[in-house]
């Protein structure tokens, strides 16, 4: 089983539609988790970490479930800007060598 | 502005050479990283850095190699071992810490011809 899980997509989906991923981590002493995006031939940039109690950020929904070692991030509204790439980062603890990235889900919002 | 630049944004090579990717950053940060993007794939740790005068090797470094004399730089080289250099080449910084998130340069595109 691969460390960190993304469906690699893509989604296609209508502006103003909402959209989840989830991202599955198999490490259960994972510290920290986080949701980049990263646009075509770009550099990934944070899009929002991911706390336990879950957090909100203007459209965006980041959650954690440690039971079932997932985190998900939903989308609402969908703009067409929001077109990229959005990539599952899992901190295993023990220091930044633990930091594993998943390959990503690849979002296409549509007019 | 506070950032990490990446130069070049592209080089090409001939096999055979080694060829060295600047990375800077100005955000104070001490740990500096090298990842490797290949298509369809996540990105792999090459070398990391929490320190100056100290790195350490992450799951590709094979092929590659690092210096850490300055807080703000991080270069790698790309040697004439790494079989397979054609890549996108990213450099990130954060704090050190128990949960720390990394901020990217624009990545280097290499090309070997």
């Amino acid at each position: 089983r691969k460390e960190v899980e993304q469906d690699p997509g893509p989604f296609n989906v209508p502006e103003g539609a909402t959209v989840a991923f989830n991202c599955t981590y198999s490490n259960s002493a994972s510290q920290s988790f986080f949701w980049y995006r990263q646009d075509c031939r770009k550099e990934p940039k944070l899009l929002m970490s991911v706390y336990s109690s879950g957090n909100e950020d203007g459209r965006f929904t980041a959650q954690l479930n440690r039971a079932s070692q997932y985190i998900s991030l939903l989308i609402r509204d969908s703009k067409l800007s929001d077109s990229a790439t959005y990539l599952c980062v899992v901190n295993g603890g023990g220091g930044y060598q633990k930091v594993t990235f998943g390959t990503g889900t690849k979002l296409q919002v549509i007019p | 502005d506070g950032g990490i630049t990446q130069s070049p944004k592209y080089l090409f090579r001939k096999e055979g050479q080694n060829v060295t990717l600047s990375c800077e950053q100005n955000l104070n940060h001490d740990a500096m990283y090298w990842y490797r993007q290949d298509p369809g794939q996540g990105l792999r740790l090459i070398y990391y850095s929490q320190i100056v005068n100290d790195f350490q090797k992450g799951d590709i470094a094979e092929g590659y190699s690092v210096s850490r004399e300055k807080k703000e730089s991080f270069p790698l080289t790309v040697t004439s071992a790494q079989k397979n250099p054609t890549a996108f080449y990213l450099c990130a910084s954060s704090l050190v810490g128990s949960s720390p998130a990394a901020f990217f340069g624009q990545g280097t595109r290499l090309t070997v011809v």
